[in-house]
């Protein structure tokens, strides 16, 4: 059974971009998690979806968004790219279940705001 | 979601077991004791759980205080592999969101 995959694994960007970090869900989930680890810091919440709505989301600005699709996969869009921004984005997934609820991680994507 | 404690680090001899206590002395009767470990840069990795019953798998047993006020991971017989930090998470598990990770224990186990 394949895990959650990310893509890319590697995003370079300069200051003021965007980025589009794509996360798939394991086969069978229906809930997304999206964390934010910066260098040296805990992994932060940052976005639950859960059946394509946005069920939650950490204290983090509104340039930091996403959605769901109908397959369950799930993209984080980053708005306005501050340096600060630059962290490990790790995607997690669940199966939605009323039960136990264990999230799975992605590998994660990598990115650098210069 | 209750508070957990643990040591900044331990280390671990290669091949003798690896004992990872955490502390959730505010824990909830319906808050589950999950396990996660970080090895440097991966996305974490999923251990084991549990409510109140001691737990085992293929990679770890989780024994919980009858107080449910503690709880110790164990890995049987660790390797260099096992070198990674390792997040002990108490949170309530029926339609929860998201996981709130401390700073965890870095285990370095040393040939």
């Amino acid at each position: 059974e394949a895990g959650v995959t990310q893509s890319p694994t590697h995003l370079i960007k300069t200051r003021g971009q965007q980025a589009t970090l794509r996360c798939s869900p394991i086969s069978g989930h229906t809930s997304v998690y999206w964390y934010q680890q910066a260098l040296g810091l805990g992994l932060q919440f940052l976005l639950w979806y859960d059946e394509g709505e946005e069920r939650n989301r950490g204290n983090f600005p509104p340039r930091f968004s996403g959605r769901q699709f109908p397959n369950y996969s799930s993209e984080l869009n980053v708005n306005a790219l501050e340096l600060e921004d630059s962290a490990l984005y790790l995607c997690a997934s669940s199966s939605g279940l009323a039960d136990q609820e264990t999230q799975y991680f992605g590998p994660g994507t990598r990115l650098l705001v210069l | 979601d209750a508070k957990t404690t643990q040591p900044p680090s331990m280390d671990c001899a290669e091949g003798r077991a690896a004992n990872l206590p955490c502390n959730h002395s505010t824990i909830s009767g319906n808050e589950y004791v999950y396990w996660y470990r970080q090895i440097h840069s991966q996305g974490p990795q999923y251990i084991i759980h549990g409510l109140k019953n001691n737990e085992t798998n293929e990679m770890a047993s989780l024994i919980i205080t009858e107080d449910r006020k503690s709880s110790t991971l164990i890995l049987p017989h660790a390797t260099l592999r096992d070198t990674a930090v390792y997040y002990c998470i108490v949170r309530v598990a029926a339609r929860a969101n998201n996981l709130f990770f401390g700073t965890g224990t870095r285990l370095t186990v040393i040939p």
